[in-house]
């Protein structure tokens, strides 16, 4: 299995502009996690998913950023505009129900974004 | 909420040696999982070991041990004859058994753990 893949790997945007992330979790797991990590928060939940379907985005920060999961293979977090304080590394993990996120997530390789 | 406290944001080890990380969690439940990931510097997130709560033997697996103290709400980890490899962050997270708490990994804030040659 290709794992938790996650693209770009890396992202340089000009404050203000639109910035999607994408995440494709591994096939036949059926929830999806957002997390963004930075040096002041460290790992945050930002939304995660079941079947499609957000469960809690209570983490979500601001109004600027949405995620939506179109189907089950593909996942995006966006920030429309992106702001210097949206640079982070941003996660995504996915897990095959709810018995198997007892033995943990599988995280992808996540995007380092920056905001200039 | 549940929270996660690592105490030592660096600890240092030579190689060879044996180096233990803290952990400490605030819960009001009785059933749950908790996690060791370690993260090198290529940025993956990679799982080095799990406990469940209910049972009291610690979890081993090869070099990597924890000492889980329930009552105390302590989850430590002991890496055993430090590798060079071994060099990276480590976040302890929880995470509830109770499906209406929802399915969240909690995080500390990491500990960064250097091997000395």
């Amino acid at each position: 299995d290709a794992g938790v893949i996650q693209s770009p790997r890396h992202e340089v945007t000009e404050m203000g502009q639109e910035v999607t992330l994408r995440c494709k979790p591994i096939s036949g797991h059926d929830y999806l996690f957002w997390y963004r990590q930075t040096m002041m928060r460290g790992l945050e939940l930002l939304i995660y998913f079941n079947n499609n379907v957000p469960i809690d985005d209570s983490g979500m920060p601001e109004d600027r950023f949405s995620a939506k999961m179109p189907n089950a293979s593909f996942s995006t977090l966006k920030i429309q505009p992106s702001e210097p304080r949206d640079s982070a590394v941003y996660f995504c993990a996915s897990s095959l129900g709810w018995g198997a996120s007892n033995y943990g997530y599988t995280f992808g390789s996540g995007t380092r974004l920056t905001v200039v | 909420a549940q929270t996660v406290t690592q105490s030592q944001p660096e600890m240092s080890v030579q190689e060879a040696e044996t180096v233990t990380l803290s952990c400490t969690y605030d819960t009001s439940e009785s059933d749950y999982y908790l996690f060791w990931y370690k993260q090198p510097p290529s940025r993956q997130m990679i799982l080095v070991i799990r406990q469940e709560a209910y049972k009291q033997q610690n979890a081993t697996e090869n070099r990597f041990s924890v000492n889980f103290q329930k009552a105390a709400k302590s989850f430590s980890l002991k890496i055993s004859d430090s590798q060079l490899g071994d060099a990276a962050m480590y976040f302890c997270a929880y995470r509830s058994a109770v499906k209406a708490a929802g399915n969240k990994l909690t995080f500390g804030g990491g500990t960064r753990v250097l091997v000395k040659p």
